[in-house]
């Protein structure tokens, strides 16, 4: 059972660049959220999809967009990057069903996004 | 305030000992809590759900004191491999709801 996915693993960009990050959710779930980690701080909430739609949003600037696809792998695209968005940037995934165990996130090994 | 706010360690501990993790929140609509850990520049993996007043897997415990608004984790006869980041995790914001994680504690338990 393949767990989540993300690619590239390593991603190094000019200021003012885009760029685009690819995750694909592990087997059976349907909701996927992305995450900034900066080093040395926990993972900051950017934004979750579900049926294709943005559902929840954290404090991230529009520069930040996104997209899940009907197979429900997402990407997120940063634009016009700034050096401070040097990060590794995680994917989770988790089912959207009833229950407890539904919210559970399991995460993807991450994108580690220089910027230069 | 922080949203959720951890002890901010590190904490180094020998082999076999008890260690506690401490862990505030502000949001008391909060509905349920998480602790992961992380190793070093690896991903975020799911140690334990918080869901109720708590719960114990292995030498593990959580517990939540809703009152007070703080959730704790007891390691128990520390191994060389607890050695991570402990992130305190609260969910909020219904179906459509979002993670949000405290900055981490790092534990290093030592032989």
């Amino acid at each position: 059972d393949a767990g989540v996915t993300q690619s590239p693993t390593h991603l190094i960009k000019t200021r003012g660049q885009q760029v685009t990050l690819r995750c694909s959710p592990k087997s059976g779930h349907d909701t996927v959220s992305w995450y900034q980690q900066a080093l040395g701080q926990g993972p900051q909430f950017i934004f979750q999809y579900y049926e294709e739609e943005e559902r929840q949003r954290g404090n991230f600037p529009d520069r930040f967009s996104g997209h899940q696809f009907p197979n429900y792998s997402s990407e997120l695209n940063v634009n016009a990057l700034l050096l401070g968005d040097s990060a590794l940037y995680l994917c989770a995934s988790s089912p959207l069903k009833p229950g407890q165990r539904s919210y559970e996130q399991y995460f993807g090994p991450g994108t580690r996004l220089t910027v230069t | 305030r922080k949203e959720v706010e951890q002890d901010p360690g590190p904490f180094n501990v020998p082999e076999g000992a008890t260690v506690a993790f401490n862990c505030t929140y502000s949001n008391s609509a909060s509905q349920s809590f998480f602790w992961y850990r992380q190793d070093c520049r690896k991903e975020p993996k799911l140690l334990m759900s918080v869901y109720s007043s708590g719960n114990e897997d292995g030498r593990f415990t959580a517990q939540l004191n809703r009152a007070s608004q703080y959730i704790s984790l007891l390691i128990r006869d520390s191994k060389l491999s607890d050695s991570a980041t402990y992130l305190c995790v609260e969910r909020s914001g219904g179906s459509n709801y979002k993670l949000t994680f405290g900055k981490g504690t790092l534990l290093t338990v030592n032989p």
